[in-house]
Parts: C-alpha cells; structure tokens; sequence
C-alpha cells in the first residue's frame, strides 16, 4: 500500500520564477492538503482540495494555487517567487471528513 | 495568531527515562489532537492521536494526556531511546476547521545514550 509521494524530492528556483509540485494521496484517499513548513517551524496550512475544488485555504496570498485531478493527485503552484517562500512543502492525504491526515515526504524549494 | 502553543522547543534526556511535552490550545471547537513525529529531512508521521472525550490514551511507550478544562494535552514518551531523537509535533483540528492541521512550533527531542 503506498503512501503519500512528492515530486520532485529538491527544487531551485531564482526569484520571480514559478514552480510547481506535484502529489499523489495514499491509496484510498480523495483529501489532498497541502501545508509549508520554514525551517524550524511547525507546517502552517495553505489549502486542501476535494472533488478537484478548492475546499479551503489558509492565510496565503493568490500565488499560491492549486489543483486536484480526477484520480485524485495534486499540484501545488507557486508564482512570481519570493525569498520567502523556500520551505518544505508537504501534502497530505486523507478520506473525506477524517481528521487523520498522512504527511509525505516534502519537496524541498529553495528560492536564490 | 498562534492558536496551538507547544513547549518546551527543546528537550534532552536521558536513555531510559521520560520525555513530556506539553501542548495549550485556544479554540474549543477543536476536538481531534494529534502528535507527529518528524526526522531531518522527512515528513511528518503521525505518532498517536486523541480526541476529547478520553482523557488519556496509550499506544506503547507513547501516551497523551488530555485536560479538557484547562485546553492542555501532552506527549509522555516512556524509556525513551536514543532513536526517539526527532522534533515533535503536536497538531490540532475540528470540523469547524474544515479539518485543517493546526500545529505547534515544535519540540526538539535528544534522547542522550
């Protein structure tokens, strides 16, 4: 049974670039979160899509945009780049209306 | 403003003996509060979990304990090894929250062999 996956595992970007991160929920899942964690802090939420829409969003700027796909996979984008922005960014899975929520491994962006 | 405080940042102990985290929250719609675990360079993982109505419960060497009226819960970790070494975090939710993760900032563990 797989759980959660991110790509790519490491990201540099300049600022003022975009990116884009890509995430596949554990089996069984249809509840992707996503969530930025700075370094030495606790994740803050950015937001978590169900049924390819957003369901709800944290306090970060527009940005920060997302999608979810039919077999339930997530992008998370980011535009025009800031230095503030390199963070590990994590996405979780879970079921519908479940307060348990299943981390994968982070993509790592560093903003030069 | 911070809805989930966690102290202490960081913790050192000794092998064998007991790690204790404490965790306040302000929102009482809260009613799920995790603890996760997080190695260097990983994801969180998911340690153990309570909810309200118990005020505490035990998987292995990991218990919480819950204080409803005084908002606090707290992470016991008994005969703590030196692979227990991580950060700490605990977490809380509700369905008012749209079941978004509400964290604290972290507790550094050093379990010292």
């Amino acid at each position: 049974d797989a759980g959660v996956t991110q790509s790519p595992t490491h990201l540099i970007k300049t600022r003022g670039q975009q990116v884009t991160l890509r995430c596949s929920p554990k089996s069984g899942h249809d509840t992707v979160s996503w969530y930025q964690q700075a370094l030495g802090q606790g994740p803050q939420f950015i937001f978590q899509y169900y049924e390819e829409e957003e369901r709800q969003r944290g306090n970060f700027p527009d940005r920060f945009s997302g999608h979810q796909f039919p077999n339930y996979s997530s992008e998370l984008n980011v535009n025009a780049l800031l230095l503030g922005d390199s963070a590990l960014y994590l996405c979780a899975s879970s079921l519908e209306f479940s307060d348990t929520q299943y981390f994968g491994p982070g993509t790592r962006l560093t903003v030069l | 403003q911070q809805q989930v405080k966690q102290s202490p940042q960081s913790l050192i102990v000794q092998k064998g003996g007991i790690s204790i985290i404490n965790c306040a929250y302000e929102n009482t719609a809260f009613d799920y509060f995790p603890w996760y675990q997080q190695f260097p360079g990983k994801g969180p993982a998911l340690l153990i979990a309570i909810r309200p109505d118990v005020s505490e419960k035990k998987e292995g060497r990991f218990t919480i304990s819950f204080n409803k009226s005084a908002k606090q819960f707290s992470l016991h970790i008994m005969d703590s090894q030196p692979g227990d070494s991580a950060t700490y975090f605990c977490a809380a939710t509700g369905n008012n929250a749209g079941n978004m993760l509400t964290f604290g900032g972290g507790t550094r563990l050093m379990v010292k062999p």
